[in-house]
């Protein structure tokens, strides 16, 4: 079983759609937890990053973590055709220095 | 104003040759990876060096050698290539472990 758990999609949705990104875990150990997103033929990019369980906003994107579940999330409002990319979650855990351990990522695509 | 760098971008080979893949970081930060992402993008870590110095060392075929000659820099040099060799070869540098910047990634073809 992976430590990480992602629904790899394809997604699609229309323009000002909200656009929910899960990722599932079985290890409690992770604490930090970070979003990247990768366009095509690019290399990953961080979004988002929180610690531990609760909320963190940037603009039009909302990364929630549910440690109780071993459940993240990543919300983007009112999405835009730029939004369309893989969307990566990561973990990582205290003890672990910088092993990032990444879900196999979801594509999304947001339609004009 | 490059943040990290890879050469080449893509790399087309035949099996069994031997390849180096270079990368460089101007973001000042001390510690470097190589992160390998399959046709699936399941993006895996290979290696980190701290300081030039190997942290992380993950379960990698030994035909592949890391080599980090100053802390800005970090190169992959791979030996007798394989089909399963074929993927993207991410470099990324972190001063903190939790916020890693990418390159633009090598791909790697292997006939």
């Amino acid at each position: 079983q992976k430590e990480v758990e992602q629904d790899p999609g394809p997604l699609s949705v229309p323009e000002g759609a909200i656009v929910s990104l899960n990722c599932t875990y079985s290890n409690s150990a992770f604490q930090y937890f970070m979003w990247y997103r990768q366009y095509s033929r690019k290399g990953p990019e961080l979004l988002m990053y929180t610690y531990s369980s609760g909320n963190k906003e940037d603009g039009r994107f909302t990364a929630q973590v549910d440690k109780s579940s071993k459940y993240i999330s990543l919300f983007i409002r009112d999405s835009q055709p730029s939004d369309s990319a893989t969307y990566l979650c990561a973990m990582n855990k205290e003890t672990s220095g910088s092993r990032l351990t990444f879900g196999e990522g979801t594509q999304l695509t947001v339609n004009p | 104003d490059t943040a990290v760098s890879q050469t080449p971008k893509y790399l087309v080979t035949q099996m069994g040759n031997d390849k180096s893949i270079k990368c460089e970081q101007n973001l000042g930060h001390d510690t470097m990876y190589w992160y390998k992402q399959d046709s699936k993008k399941f993006l895996k870590i290979m290696f980190s060096y701290n300081n030039k110095e190997l942290i992380i060392n993950e379960t990698v075929p030994n035909r592949f050698s890391p080599k980090s000659p100053d802390k800005a820099h970090l190169n992959l040099h791979i030996n007798s290539l394989e089909l399963g060799d074929s993927a993207v070869y991410f470099c990324a540098s972190s001063q903190a472990p939790n916020e890693q910047y990418f390159g633009p990634g090598t791909r790697l073809t292997v006939t």
